[in-house]
């Protein structure tokens, strides 16, 4: 089947406006995170679901960031009034599980969304 | 809490050069390790982990990496180095919280000279 699909690739906003980043992960995945990865860095943490639940947000940097999955499979990552420090790869990755080892635990990445915030 | 120390941003090799990639981590538990590589607008892909079982683990594409406690590393390398092996790399250790979500180095990036 299809691996984990961002849409869309690539998003240019203006300071202070919302976008909204979607994410379609694989197929029957249980667990589904975001990661923020700035020009030259390593991806950042910022969110966790399972299923619809979302566990973890500790890393969302301020309350601008909300993310939500409210049937368990599609994921949207919203930010409210953009600022230039925004400007990123949000990535979304999507596992079988997060617990049990091997393969189900093996996270698959998507391609990622690229946020310019102008 | 756990983290991943990359040296060095870019390392360029000629093409059948030995490749290697520097990683070393800080962790309060046995830690579960990674290496990720990423193409030019592709997402990130495993290239290989350690889970506590060899220390010497062979990964895809001709890459392995060495567990090594008493250093706190687990280097990447590959005998030699091909022309398409040029992107971005990353070291990964993975957290004991919700979701156990993995924690990125900063990535170093190959190039490969011909």
């Amino acid at each position: 089947g299809a691996g984990v699909s961002q849409s869309p690739r690539y998003k240019v906003a203006k300071r202070g406006q919302d976008v909204a980043l979607r994410c379609d992960p694989i197929s029957g995945h249980v667990s589904l995170f975001w990661y923020q990865q700035a020009l030259g860095q390593g991806p950042e943490f910022l969110t966790y679901f399972q299923n619809e639940a979302q566990l973890d947000k500790s890393g969302l940097p301020s309350d601008r960031f909300f993310a939500e999955r409210p049937e368990g499979s599609v994921s949207t990552l919203k930010i409210q009034r953009t600022q230039q420090e925004d400007s990123a790869v949000y990535l979304c990755a999507s596992s079988l599980l997060s617990l049990g080892g091997g393969e189900r635990e093996k996270l698959f990445f998507g391609s990622g969304t690229q946020l310019s915030v102008l | 809490a756990q983290s991943v120390t990359q040296l060095g941003s870019h390392v360029s090799v000629s093409e059948g050069a030995l490749v290697l990639l520097r990683c070393n981590y800080s962790s309060s538990v046995p830690p579960y390790l990674f290496w990720y590589v990423q193409y030019p607008n592709q997402g990130l892909q495993l290239l290989l982990k350690y889970t506590s079982a060899a220390t010497l683990v062979k990964g895809i594409n001709g890459f392995e990496a060495e567990f090594k406690k008493s250093e706190t590393s687990f280097h990447l390398t590959k005998p030699s180095a091909h022309m398409s092996d040029a992107a971005e790399y990353f070291c990964a250790v993975r957290g004991n919280n919700a979701g156990n979500m993995l924690t990125f180095g900063g990535g170093t990036r190959l190039m490969v000279k011909p």
